[in-house]
């Protein structure tokens, strides 16, 4: 019990578009799931955390316009990287919390 | 105060041997230290985790001992193998992972054949 699926896995896109990518708990409910930012051989860095039907709590330093995560139900989160850029490439992760946190298997985002 | 500084940074163990790597926190506040195992290219997989009211835990060939005093945590893989070869990350949080994790910078284990 307690999986947590991600999709896509992997994308490319081109610079100026926007890319969203979904968090889904498939065994349990979550009222809270939290973004992660992965940069290559680099610590796991909290971007956000998200609830159930209320606004997300961005981590000091993460545009929230950026940024966007919507969290519509209890099994689904979903991060929208707005404009990506180069530089916003990087390994995105989301957890979802039941007894503890759970861990999605990433998504490689990779903008041209 | 929010950190969690663990060492070493890389790891080389020969198969069979004992790997282990160490974590130190600040905030006494936190109350919940996981240790989470990523191989490339996937995310992150919790391997076991303690709470400040044991000195040690241990699953299968896992242990975590955890020194409050001084704020302190390892984990031991006993017998360590070429598929225990991975990243881990320490990890420290108040209110058993509900409240955001604070990981530390990883280790990179090579379990040599």
């Amino acid at each position: 019990g307690a999986v947590v699926s991600q999709h896509p896995s992997r994308v490319i896109c081109k610079s100026g578009t926007s890319v969203k990518i979904e968090c889904r708990s498939l065994d349990f409910q979550a009222t809270t799931m939290f973004w992660y930012r992965q940069f290559p051989k680099q610590s796991l860095m909290l971007m956000a955390t998200s609830n159930e039907g209320s606004k997300a709590t961005y981590e000091q330093g993460v545009e929230k316009d950026k940024f966007l995560i919507n969290h519509a139900s209890l099994t689904l989160s979903t991060l929208t990287v707005t404009s990506a850029h180069p530089e916003d490439s990087s390994f995105y992760i989301c957890s979802a919390f039941r007894d503890t946190q759970y861990f999605g298997p990433g998504t490689r985002l990779t903008v041209l | 105060q929010q950190q969690v500084k663990q060492s070493p940074q890389s790891l080389i163990v020969q198969k069979g041997g004992i790997s282990i790597i160490n974590c130190a926190y600040e905030n006494t506040a936190f109350d919940y230290f996981p240790w989470y195992q990523q191989f490339p290219g996937k995310g992150p997989a919790l391997l076991i985790a303690i709470r400040p009211d044991v000195s040690e835990k241990k699953e299968g060939r896992f242990t975590i001992s955890f020194n409050k005093s001084a704020k302190q945590f390892s984990l031991h893989i006993m017998d360590s193998q070429p598929g225990d070869s991975a990243t881990y990350f320490c990890a420290a949080s108040m209110n058993t992972g509900f409240q955001k994790l604070v990981f530390g910078t990883g280790t990179r284990l090579l379990v040599s054949p």
